[in-house]
């Protein structure tokens, strides 16, 4: 059975960091790429960023500015997602989605973790 | 990047009812669209990859249409279970992006 268990979200003050990760089992993690995705309660889907198989190739939305980082360690079936300057609208639940392949469309999503920026 | 605009927004409609969506795209995307479907409470589930190709399980009530920019997602006898929220995204270039969503109430 396909799992994906995020977990690091929780209230930050503005301008902090947090490191949300994800724990993938129930398939053979390094065969596919991994996305990012994000959610505001009532808000529409957004990507986030990808990474690919082997952590060669990252792409990231273009409102992040360059605040996050995205990076997999295939030893322990993980990825992971460094966000730094976190600004109110940065507060969503943040999702681990797979990949079909090598970076297209999802087929899977785990459960999100809840990212709240607040003073 | 490329923008998605979903029409319309929101709608209501009845059990029984053909329902259509549009996904209009900013430019030009091939066919490298795919539609999900979201219920509250849940994380999306892909109905249709590839603008035309329905995913495995999915009721062939479900359809897709376009290529190019302007796609369409058909439900031709609107069920209980399909009261939701339906998504586009293109993966045709890099970032990856979505429609605004479009939520279907009875």
């Amino acid at each position: 059975e396909l799992r994906l268990v995020e977990s690091g979200g929780g209230v930050v003050q503005p301008g902090g960091s947090l490191r949300l990760s994800c724990a993938a089992s129930g398939f053979t993690f390094d065969d596919y790429a991994m996305h990012w995705v994000r959610q505001a309660p009532g808000k529409a889907l957004e990507w986030v960023s990808l990474i690919s198989w082997d952590g060669g190739r990252t792409s990231y939305a273009d409102s992040l500015r360059g605040r996050f980082t995205v990076s997999r360690d295939n030893t322990k079936n993980s990825l992971y997602l460094e966000m730094s300057s976190l600004t109110a609208e940065d507060s969503a639940f943040y999702y681990c989605v797979k990949d079909i392949s090598s970076g297209s469309y999802f087929d899977f999503w785990g459960q999100g973790t809840l990212v709240t920026v607040s003073s | 990047a490329i923008q998605l605009t979903q029409s319309p927004s929101s709608l209501s409609a009845s059990v029984g009812d053909r329902l259509t969506i549009t996904c209009r795209a900013s430019q030009g995307i091939s066919s490298a669209l795919a539609w999900y479907q979201q219920k509250p409470g849940k994380t999306p589930k892909v109905l249709i990859y590839d603008a035309t190709i329905l995913e495995s399980g999915v009721p062939s009530r479900f359809s897709g249409s376009g290529s190019g920019t302007d796609f369409t997602l058909t439900i031709s006898s609107l069920q209980p279970e399909d009261f939701a929220t339906y998504y586009c995204q293109q993966f045709n270039i890099y970032p990856l992006t979505f429609g605004g969503g479009t939520k279907v109430e009875i």
